[in-house]
């Protein structure tokens, strides 16, 4: 069935350094890959996204790279600061029903 | 800005006993959904509306779980019997339909945590 990996499950960080995560999806069908923030006790919130016409997108510190051919994308985010800290969920969502698959999720600490 | 609203927020019950949840969707949301969240893991869809009708409940556990959106806005989630497996955060979200844009986002509601015992 479709599935999205996540890697890795748990990245530290030191404050000001860059982070990467990884994800890869099963069904080429996939046309939108959504990155949540779900930080603790909190509902998940849409942090940036990307179509599959689109080969790469940035928003200030954000950016997400897609690679449809290797059904990889990845987020990265830059010049981090200790409130990016939180779980990061992928997902891949495509066909008739927008159905999401998320990621099993990074628990991204942002050491001061 | 408008956001998705879920009650109870947290809900403690014994096993075999009954439990539901509530979640209002963004008002124009068109899909509404209900999603499983086991602690340390992503959210699995559990079941999906689009207006009034479900167009994916493949993974509910139908012999104990049931969905409804009988006017097409607000939706009842609910359990019955409860087991102790069925302890997890429960995340309502809603879209619009369409592919233009943001349209695909989801907006997910603040979750309702289960505890069974």
């Amino acid at each position: 069935g479709e599935n999205v990996e996540q890697h890795p499950s748990t990245l530290s960080v030191q404050e000001g350094d860059s982070a990467v995560i990884k994800c890869t999806y099963s069904d080429s069908a996939s046309n939108y890959f959504p990155w949540y923030k779900q930080e603790l006790g909190k509902r998940p919130q849409l942090i940036i996204d990307i179509r599959s016409n689109v080969g790469e997108k940035k928003d200030q510190r954000i950016a997400v790279t897609l690679n449809k051919t290797a059904k990889h994308f990845s987020l990265h985010i830059t010049e981090t600061q200790p409130e990016d800290s939180a779980v990061y969920f992928c997902a891949a969502s495509g066909g008739g029903t927008y159905k999401y698959i998320f990621g099993t999720g990074t628990r991204l600490k942002v050491l001061a | 800005e408008a956001e998705v609203a879920q009650s109870p927020r947290y809900k403690i019950t014994e096993k075999s006993q009954a439990v539901a949840f509530w979640c209002d969707p963004i008002s124009g949301h068109a899909t509404l959904y209900w999603y499983r969240q086991i602690l340390g893991q992503g959210p699995e869809l559990l079941v999906q509306f689009q207006d009034e009708s479900v167009v994916d409940d493949s993974q509910l556990p139908k012999d104990r779980f049931s969905a409804e959106r009988l006017k097409g806005v607000d939706s009842t989630l609910k359990i019955q019997p409860a087991e102790l497996g069925d302890s997890a955060m429960y995340l309502c979200a809603s879209s619009l339909e369409g592919w233009r844009n943001r349209e695909y986002e989801q907006y997910f509601g603040p979750g309702t945590r289960l505890t069974v015992t």
